[in-house]
């Protein structure tokens, strides 16, 4: 079955820099890999997704990164505020598409 | 527009003690639905999810159960609760021939 793996598992960076967290997969047959932030206490939001017929995707301070090649994503936070703390997960679909496997989770700190 | 709803939002209950927990969605037909676990600051366990009324895939063998009753209706039970069942229970829906998870506002268990 698919595999995921996410680091770092914690980052803590001041307001205004960037953050960076990767992920690798297993199983080439893989073809979509969302991101979602939870805050604490709360469910899993979406927060951007990506298929694997594109490199790179964008939206405003989020970006997410993708190389099929070497199975591996990533997402980036530009210009980082204090409300992107929270915990991030990143998976990719697998089991005949009809469910997602998680990473493990990246507790970001954006400290004013 | 498609709402999910969990119930109950919290419950502390004795170990050794049966569980029913509910999940519903609104305003889409033939949903796939998922039960998920996570444990205090860890990562989103699959436990079962469903493509359709009364199918169940298990993917994690343990005292827990589900069953889909309608179509939109998604129950996580447990004859005898343990200890290590505590853990914030999410259920997520997704349309069929679609990727994107998204999860209800979760239940959080306590078994003292």
């Amino acid at each position: 079955g698919e595999n995921v793996e996410q680091h770092p598992s914690t980052l803590s960076v001041q307001e205004g820099d960037s953050a960076v967290i990767k992920c690798t997969y297993s199983d080439s047959a893989s073809n979509y890999f969302p991101w979602y932030k939870q805050e604490l206490g709360k469910r899993p939001q979406l927060i951007i997704d990506i298929r694997s017929n594109v490199g790179e995707k964008k939206d405003q301070r989020i970006a997410v990164t993708l190389n099929k090649t070497a199975k591996h994503f990533s997402l980036h936070i530009t210009e980082t505020q204090p409300e992107d703390s929270a915990v991030y997960f990143c998976a990719a679909n697998s089991g005949g598409y009809q469910k997602v496997t998680f990473g493990t989770g990246t507790k970001l700190q954006v400290i004013p | 527009s498609q709402t999910i709803h969990q119930w109950p939002a919290t419950l502390v209950q004795p170990v050794g003690s049966p569980l029913s927990l509910e999940c519903t969605v609104e305003g889409t037909s033939n949903p796939n639905l998922y039960w998920y676990r996570q444990a205090a600051g860890r990562g989103l366990q699959l436990l079962f999810y469903s493509v359709g009324i009364g199918q169940i895939s298990s993917e994690v063998p343990q005292n827990l159960s589900a069953s889909r009753p309608q179509d939109r209706q998604f129950i996580l039970s447990s004859k005898k609760l343990l200890l290590s069942d505590s853990g914030f229970y999410l259920c997520a829906w997704r349309r069929a021939g679609r990727e994107t998870q998204y999860f209800g506002p979760g239940t959080r268990l306590l078994v003292l």
